[in-house]
């Protein structure tokens, strides 16, 4: 498998515009997390999902940011308007989860984008 | 205090040498996690300790939990040039039923040759 796939690998945009960041999680994995990495605030747990349902978003910044999965093979997260304090590296990991319960599985990330907002 | 906070925050040792670094955290969990982080890379899962399980080996790492203090140790022995980077503990706790995870800060691991 190529792992965890995540595009573009580098963004770098003007303030005001629209970023989109794509991710490809393993196949066979049903759960799917997004995160921001920053000096200052370390790693972020952003959204994730499990079979493609959001469960948790209560680390997404502001409404600003939104993040969907169509399917079990794609994800984006987009934020627009961009800001500059939203630079960073946005990771995106899957895992697999037997079943609701059940003890959490190693998560696999991606490598990453890194946004630059200007 | 953050869950999952790594100790030292920095740590320099010599190639062959013992490296040990420290987490602690505050809330139930149902596992504990270590990754490694190479600059400029995603995380690499490393090992996965249980609450029930006290002592986890794998190669040339040992992981230790101690639910009763909330904190958890790994060992990296013999160390190589090539394991300089930042370690992360990660909780997963059972309120979540251990679907999120909750990263420390990180170690930052060099190893001089």
């Amino acid at each position: 498998d190529a792992g965890v796939i995540q595009s573009p690998r580098h963004e770098v945009t003007e303030m005001g515009q629209e970023v989109t960041l794509r991710c490809k999680p393993i196949s066979g994995h049903n759960s799917l997390f997004w995160y921001r990495q920053t000096m200052m605030r370390g790693l972020e747990l952003l959204i994730y999902f499990n079979n493609n349902v959001p469960i948790d978003d209560s680390g997404m910044p502001e409404d600003r940011f939104s993040a969907k999965m169509p399917n079990a093979s794609f994800s984006t997260l987009k934020i627009q308007p961009s800001e500059p304090r939203d630079s960073a590296v946005y990771f995106c990991a899957s895992s697999f989860r037997v079943r609701l319960g059940a003890w959490v599985n190693e998560q696999y990330f991606g490598p990453g984008t890194r946004l630059t907002v200007t | 205090s953050q869950q999952g906070e790594e100790d030292p925050q920095a740590l320099s040792i010599q190639e062959g040498e013992n490296a040990t670094m420290n987490c602690s955290y505050k809330t139930s969990i149902n596992n504990l996690q270590w990754y490694r982080q190479n600059s400029g890379r995603g995380l690499v899962h490393l090992i996965l300790i249980r609450s029930n399980e006290r002592e986890k080996h794998s190669g040339r790492l040992r992981v230790t939990l101690d639910t009763s203090k909330k904190s958890s140790s790994l060992l990296i022995t013999a160390s190589r040039a090539a394991d300089t980077a930042s370690y992360f503990c990660a909780t997963g706790r059972k309120e979540t039923s251990g679907s999120r995870l909750t990263f420390g800060e990180g170690t930052q691991l060099t190893v001089n040759p």
